[in-house]
């Protein structure tokens, strides 16, 4: 069975652009979480979905960011403008085998603004 | 107070010792607990879960949870070079949401 397929893996971009990184979750589970983690901050949650409704968003750090999850197979996370301090990897997991909140994370993507 | 805290460390053991990681967490009504490594450059990867009092075995690792004193460790028996990595205790109180501890960087030394 796939994990959680997270695309582009990596990401350069400049100050101002917009940023839009992709995730599929594993078939079946129905939560959906975003992630950032730097060294300095640790892993943050940003926001996460269930049955592709936002539940909480209280770590979006400002509006520059915005999530959606159109379907059970696909959700965004995008970033306009970006900046330098948006600069992290950005993890997407999922989850929701009954009760027990195991959560799976993708690969990454590695973004980098200059 | 945090409500996931873990010793940053490095935590720096010897091959073949036992590496003992260390959680604590503020919310009593906490249910699930997890641990996870993350090796440099990639993503976290759950390697347990808790969920009851006691202590739960998985080949090497052993996880041992005390909800009275709120407290979740990780042992690793006969640790190898390979183990090297940052441990990430994780704590469900809420929904399908997880609280995350700031990561326990392990060294096994050879």
């Amino acid at each position: 069975d796939a994990g959680v397929i997270q695309s582009p893996r990596h990401e350069v971009t400049e100050m101002g652009q917009e940023v839009t990184l992709r995730c599929k979750p594993i078939s079946g589970h129905d939560y959906l979480f975003w992630y950032r983690q730097t060294m300095m901050r640790g892993l943050e949650l940003l926001i996460y979905f269930n049955n592709n409704v936002p539940i909480d968003d209280s770590g979006m750090p400002e509006d520059r960011f915005s999530a959606k999850m159109p379907n059970a197979s696909f959700s965004t996370l995008k970033i306009q403008p970006s900046e330098p301090r948006d600069s992290a990897v950005y993890f997407c997991a999922s989850s929701g085998e009954g009760w027990s909140y195991e959560q799976y994370f993708g690969p990454g993507t590695r973004l980098t603004v200059t | 107070q945090k409500e996931v805290e873990q010793n940053s460390g490095p935590l720096s053991v010897p091959e073949g010792a036992i590496a003992s990681l260390n959680c604590t967490y503020s919310d009593r009504v906490s249910q699930s607990f997890f641990w996870y490594r993350q090796y440099s450059g990639k993503s976290p990867e759950l390697i347990m879960s808790i969920y009851s009092n006691g202590d739960k075995e998985d080949g090497r690792f052993t996880a041992q949870l005390n909800k009275a004193s709120q407290y979740v460790s990780l042992l690793i028996r006969d640790s190898q070079p390979s183990d090297s990595a940052t441990y990430l205790c994780a704590v469900n109180n809420q929904g399908g949401k997880l609280i995350f501890g700031q990561g326990t960087e392990l060294s096994v030394k050879p």
